[in-house]
C-alpha cells in the first residue's frame, strides 16, 4: 500500500497565477479530505468528499478555492487566482468508513505564493 | 460546531521522562478521539485512538485517557526517546459524524 499520494511536494508561484494540488488516497477509501496547515490557524479542514460526491465544502475560505474527484483514485485542489496569504502546506487524507476510522494522511503539498 | 483546546503548546523533557498532553473538547456527542504525530516535512500518523465507551488504552509506551464528563482526553508517554520528538495532535468527531476538529498542536522536545 503506497499510502495518500500528493503531488507536487513543493509549489512556488507568483500572485495571481493558477495552482492545482492533485491527490491520489488509498485504494478502496470512500472518504477524502483537503486540509490546510498553518502556523496561525493550525489544521482547518476545507472540504470533504464520500464516493467521489462533495458532502461539506464549508471550510473552502473564497470562491477562488475549488475542489474536484472524478474518480474514486483521483482529486484535485484548485486555487484560482492565488494570493501570497494562501502559502500553506495542504494535505490530502482518505479514509474508509465513518465515524471512528482512521484517517491516513498524505505528506502534503508546501504551496509558497509571492 | 467542535472546538477542541489542547494544551501545552511546547513540551520540554528529558530523555526517559514521562510526557503529558491534555485535551478538551466542546461537543459532548463527540465519540471518538484520535491523536495524530506529526514529523518534519510528513503528513499527521495516526498513533492512538480512543472511543467514547472506554476509560483508557494502553499501546507499549503510549496510552490515552478520556474522562466524558469532564469532556478531556489526554495523550501519556513513557520513557520518552528523542525519536518521540515530534508535532502531536488531538482531535473529536463532533455531531457530524465524519469531520475531525483538531487541537492546536504540541511540540514535543525529548532532549538526549
Amino acid at each position: 500500500d503506497a499510502g495518500v499520494i500528493q503531488s507536487p511536494r513543493h509549489e512556488v508561484t507568483e500572485m495571481g497565477q493558477e495552482v492545482t494540488l492533485r491527490c491520489k488516497p488509498i485504494s478502496g477509501h470512500d472518504y477524502l479530505f483537503w486540509y490546510r496547515q498553518t502556523m496561525m490557524r493550525g489544521l482547518e479542514l476545507l472540504i470533504y468528499f464520500n464516493n467521489n460526491v462533495p458532502i461539506d465544502d464549508s471550510g473552502m475560505p473564497e470562491d477562488r478555492f475549488s475542489a474536484k474527484m472524478p474518480n474514486a483514485s483521483f482529486s484535485t485542489l484548485k486555487i484560482q487566482p492565488s494570493e501570497p496569504r494562501d502559502s500553506a502546506v495542504y494535505f490530502c487524507a482518505s479514509s474508509k468508513g465513518r465515524t471512528g476510522s482512521p484517517l491516513h494522511f498524505g505528506n502534503g503539498t508546501r504551496l509558497t505564493v509571492t | 460546531g467542535e472546538n477542541v483546546e489542547q494544551h501545552p503548546s511546547t513540551l520540554s523533557v528529558q530523555e526517559g521522562d514521562s510526557a503529558v498532553i491534555k485535551c478538551t473538547y466542546s461537543d459532548s456527542a463527540s465519540n471518538y478521539f484520535p491523536w495524530y504525530k506529526q514529523e518534519l516535512g510528513k503528513g499527521p500518523q495516526l498513533i492512538i485512538d480512543i472511543r467514547s465507551n472506554v476509560g483508557e488504552k494502553k499501546d507499549q509506551r503510549i496510552a490515552v485517557t478520556l474522562n466524558k464528563t469532564a469532556k478531556h482526553f489526554s495523550l501519556h508517554i513513557t520513557e520518552t526517546q528523542p525519536e518521540d520528538s515530534a508535532v502531536y495532535f488531538c482531535a473529536a468527531v463532533g455531531m457530524a459524524g465524519n469531520m475531525l476538529t483538531f487541537g492546536g498542536g504540541t511540540r514535543l522536545m525529548v532532549k538526549p
